[in-house]
């Protein structure tokens, strides 16, 4: 089994729409929680970081559950340019804060349609 | 805005051929990182780097070698490129107290023929 997984996709949706991803993780201690966004064949990009109370930037929402150890990244409002690959990163930081072992999902690729 | 810069961007260089990716960072990042991505693929870290003169290998085997002598530049050597070589390299870095929250170059897109 992945230390992290996500679900490939790819997600087509309309313009509009609101869709959800879920990425899960396998090490409990687990300490630091991130989306990155991906657009073909470009550099990953930081997006957002997933905080215990959840948090919120514009149309996006992450939210940690850490009982069943699962993050989700939900896009409100969905627009043709939020077309990407969306890849969960998961950090079991160490006592000096290195994250020389972040953990990086496959990505879930999400198709916005006009 | 990132000010994390590779070069070149695009490489296609014959078998046998010794190469040298460039990296180099304005923002005086301690952390610096080289992952390898395949198209559709995950990345896989091969190098990193704490500061100067401090490096370690990665999560994945690489026949590649880096070195750190300045802080903002962390170039990745491979002595003798193979087809197998052929992906795209990424570098990255992050301050002292970002935690997973790297900084990307646009990548160097390599093909050994």
């Amino acid at each position: 089994r992945k230390e992290v997984e996500q679900d490939p996709g790819p997600f087509n949706v309309p313009e509009g729409a609101t869709v959800a991803f879920n990425c899960t993780y396998s090490n409990s201690a687990s300490q630091s929680f991130f989306w990155y966004r991906q657009d073909c064949r470009k550099e990953p990009k930081l997006l957002m970081s997933v905080y215990s109370s959840g948090n919120e930037d514009g149309r996006f929402t992450a939210q940690l559950n850490r009982a069943s150890q699962y993050i989700s990244l939900l896009i409100r409002d969905s627009k043709l340019s939020d077309s990407a690959t969306y890849l969960c990163v998961v950090n079991p930081w160490d006592n000096a804060g290195n994250n020389r072992k972040l953990i990086w999902g496959l990505g879930t690729s999400l198709a916005v349609n006009p | 805005e990132a000010d994390i810069y590779q070069t070149p961007r695009y490489l296609v260089i014959g078998t046998g051929k010794k190469i040298t990716l460039e990296c180099s960072q304005t923002m005086g990042h301690d952390k610096m990182y080289w992952y390898q991505q395949d198209p559709g693929m995950e990345l896989h870290l091969i190098h990193y780097s704490y500061g100067v003169n401090s490096t370690e290998k990665g999560d994945l085997s690489s026949e590649s070698t880096v070195s750190r002598i300045r802080t903002e530049h962390f170039p990745l050597t491979l002595e003798s490129a193979r087809p197998s070589h052929t992906s795209q390299y990424l570098c990255a870095s992050s301050g002292v107290d970002r935690g997973g929250r790297l900084s990307f170059g646009q990548g160097t897109r390599l093909t050994v023929v």
